[in-house]
């Protein structure tokens, strides 16, 4: 089946440092998200992408889908404590225009030292 | 806040008990999705309801049976589970299931003993 590769699998960095993730695949994806998971609670969707090349923003953080539809990353600039979580990447498709499928990356744990 | 809500929060059977997580959304959404989180793991899909049919059953034992009884509400009924289900059992909707934009709850937490 179908899965995604995401790194990293940890990141530790001070508050105020810059993050990036991504996300590969060797399938391509009609959409490609992001979504963050905190201790306890279901995931939130961050950040959805649509279109090849599509560069999004949502506050400090900024995501892209990949050219080739088969990659994307996630950039948070000037991290705070409040980021940590897990971070999961996920690609979305449509099969025959049927039911979506979504497929979830391992995700990336982010702690940040105050 | 959630806008999908699950019951209970937590839950403790055992083997031979019969149980059910419910999870409801007032959001006009129709596609509903059941998934199970293991500890450090991605969440793995197991059923998708699409306008209140079951669309998607990722091959999951008959232990564990779904049920859409309307639009707004999802019920997930347990029987007979093993030590091995224990999880996080996550509710989820999208507005017609043809994107990827889920709503999640914040889980029911089951163990099984």
């Amino acid at each position: 089946g179908q899965q995604l590769n995401q790194s990293p699998q940890s990141m530790f960095i001070q508050e105020g440092e810059d993050v990036s993730m991504n996300c590969t695949s060797s399938s391509i994806f009609n959409t490609w998200l992001w979504y963050k998971q905190d201790p306890g609670e279901g995931p939130v969707l961050l950040i959805a992408l649509y279109k090849a090349g599509e560069l999004t923003s949502n506050g400090r953080l900024t995501a892209q889908f990949g050219i080739t539809r088969k990659d994307s990353f996630l950039n948070i600039s000037a991290s705070i404590p409040s980021d940590v979580g897990i971070y999961f990447c996920a690609g979305h498709f449509l099969p025959g225009g049927s039911q979506g499928n979504l497929i979830f990356g391992k995700g990336t744990k982010l702690s940040v030292k105050p | 806040d959630t806008e999908v809500t699950q019951t209970p929060k937590h839950l403790v059977m055992g083997m031979t008990n019969k149980k059910s997580l419910k999870c409801e959304q007032h959001m006009g959404h129709r596609a509903m999705y059941w998934y199970k989180q293991k500890a450090k793991k991605p969440p793995e899909l197991m059923f998708v309801y699409s306008y209140e049919k079951l669309s998607i059953n990722e091959s999951v034992p008959s232990r564990f049976s779904p049920e859409c009884p309307n639009s707004s509400l999802l019920n997930l009924h347990l029987h007979a589970l093993q030590p091995e289900d224990s999880a996080l059992y996550l509710c989820a909707s999208s507005q017609d299931g043809t994107s990827g934009e889920l709503f999640f709850g914040e889980g029911s937490r089951l163990t099984v003993l």
